[in-house]
């Protein structure tokens, strides 16, 4: 079975533009997280995905925002970007069930480079 | 306020040594997660957890829930593990620990 693909895995934005990130999971899975991860901060949770529907959320402000398709492939969306996006973006696929108590199976990443 | 907190943050130790990161956190949970990170990004979820003890080769996982507090073990410790482990707690959303960076020296 395939892993998590996201796409692209490098980019490079400047201030003030808008980024639109990929997430295809795992087949089969129906739950897609995001992730956020700077060497300050850590890994964050970004919000969680399933079945077209955003069933939990972190404390990010409302410039990210994402979706999910009827496939469950998901995409992230930050506008307006600032410098502190500069980050790396995960997503990580799960059956479904619960994302609080099923394994997550990450993708490789997106790095996202404002300037 | 850090919902998780991890110790040690980076750990050197000699090839064949026992291993033990620690983990506490503050929140109501109902799963607590070990993820191993390798340089370059890539995150591999080694342990679910909410009660007891979980053993997975040389890797071994306890909990407390009364206590708040997880421990990932890692027995006869190999260069390959050097990696950074990172404790992370899910309930309506996830807290992440700020992971432990360890280094295993042949």
């Amino acid at each position: 079975k395939a892993g998590v693909t996201q796409t692209p895995r490098y980019l490079i934005k400047t201030r003030g533009q808008q980024v639109t990130l990929s997430c295809s999971p795992i087949s089969g899975h129906r739950s897609v997280s995001w992730y956020q991860q700077t060497p300050g901060q850590g890994l964050q949770f970004l919000f969680e995905y399933f079945s077209e529907t955003q069933r939990n959320k972190g404390n990010f402000p409302g410039r990210f925002s994402g979706r999910q398709f009827s496939n469950s492939r998901s995409e992230m969306n930050v506008s307006t970007l600032e410098l502190g996006d500069s980050a790396l973006y995960l997503c990580a696929s799960s059956l479904g069930t619960g994302m609080a108590q099923e394994t997550q199976y990450f993708g490789p990443g997106t790095r996202l480079l404002v300037l | 306020k850090n919902e998780v907190e991890q110790s040690p943050q980076n750990l050197t130790a000699q090839e064949e040594e026992f291993i033990t990161i620690n983990c506490s956190y503050s929140v109501g949970i109902s799963a607590l997660h070990w993820l191993q990170q390798h340089p370059g990004g890539g995150i591999v979820s080694l342990f679910m957890l909410s009660s007891g003890k979980k053993k997975h080769g040389r890797l071994i996982a306890t909990i407390n829930i009364q206590e708040k507090h997880s421990s990932l073990h890692i027995t006869a410790s190999h260069p390959r593990d050097s990696a950074v482990y990172i404790c992370a707690v899910s309930g309506n959303q996830f807290y992440f620990g700020t992971g432990t960076s360890l280094t295993v020296i042949p």
